[in-house]
């Protein structure tokens, strides 16, 4: 059980696109899910706290405009990384919390994202 | 963002030796998780502990929430070459879904 997906697993973009990660909790309702960023051989910063139905709240020096998040149902959340540059390649990683009241995030394979 | 110190920053072992790291903060949480993330790979979680004290086992790992509430350590009997991967812990608030993760801990196995 508490399994969590991303998709995709990898991509390749040109500098000024956009590209958009999915995270769906497939065994249970997440209400929260989080978004994370890891560089290489670092750990993992979080980025945003992704709430369904509201507004996300992303930490202090996440521009909210560059990194769009959704979570517009209980099991999926999406991050969209707008105007993608290479400083933007990184390790993009999901969780969702999962509301059985221990508050224990499970974690998805992560999204390698490269920027061209 | 804050993040905890954990230490070793690596560790180099053969298979068979035990291990041991911990993780350090300067303010208390209330729940420590220890993650263990293997290469293009999200954490998986080993062990969570919840109360100042407590000792948990899961198989040959065995962690401990201090006492302070500032520190926590994982202990790793009789390593295996799946072992190998970075160690994080992490430290979380009551009423705070939010992770703090440490700096992590890089276990290599020497064959």
């Amino acid at each position: 059980g508490a399994v969590v997906s991303q998709h995709p697993s990898w991509v390749i973009c040109k500098s000024g696109t956009s590209v958009k990660i999915e995270c769906r909790s497939l065994d249970f309702q997440a209400t929260t899910m989080f978004w994370y960023r890891q560089f290489p051989k670092q750990s993992l910063m979080l980025m945003a706290t992704s709430n369904e139905g509201s507004k996300a709240t992303y930490e202090q020096g996440v521009e909210k405009d560059k990194f769009l998040i959704n979570h517009a149902s209980l099991t999926l959340s999406t991050l969209t990384v707008t105007s993608a540059h290479p400083e933007d390649s990184s390790f993009y990683i999901c969780s969702a919390s999962s509301g059985d009241g221990t508050d224990t995030q499970y974690f998805g394979p992560g999204t390698r994202l490269t920027v061209l | 963002g804050q993040q905890l110190n954990q230490s070793p920053q690596s560790m180099f072992i053969q298979e068979g030796e035990d291990v041991s790291m911990n993780c350090t903060s300067s303010s208390i949480f209330n729940t420590w998780l220890w993650y263990k993330q293997d290469p293009g790979e999200g954490p998986v979680l080993l062990i969570a502990l919840y109360k100042a004290g407590e000792l948990t086992s899961n198989g040959r790992l065995t962690a401990q929430f201090g006492i302070t509430r500032k520190d926590s350590f994982l202990n790793i009997s009789a390593s295996i070459p799946s072992d190998v991967g970075i160690y994080f812990c992490a430290g979380q608030l009551i009423g705070n879904e939010k992770l703090t993760f440490g700096t992590g801990t890089r276990l290599t196995i020497i064959p």
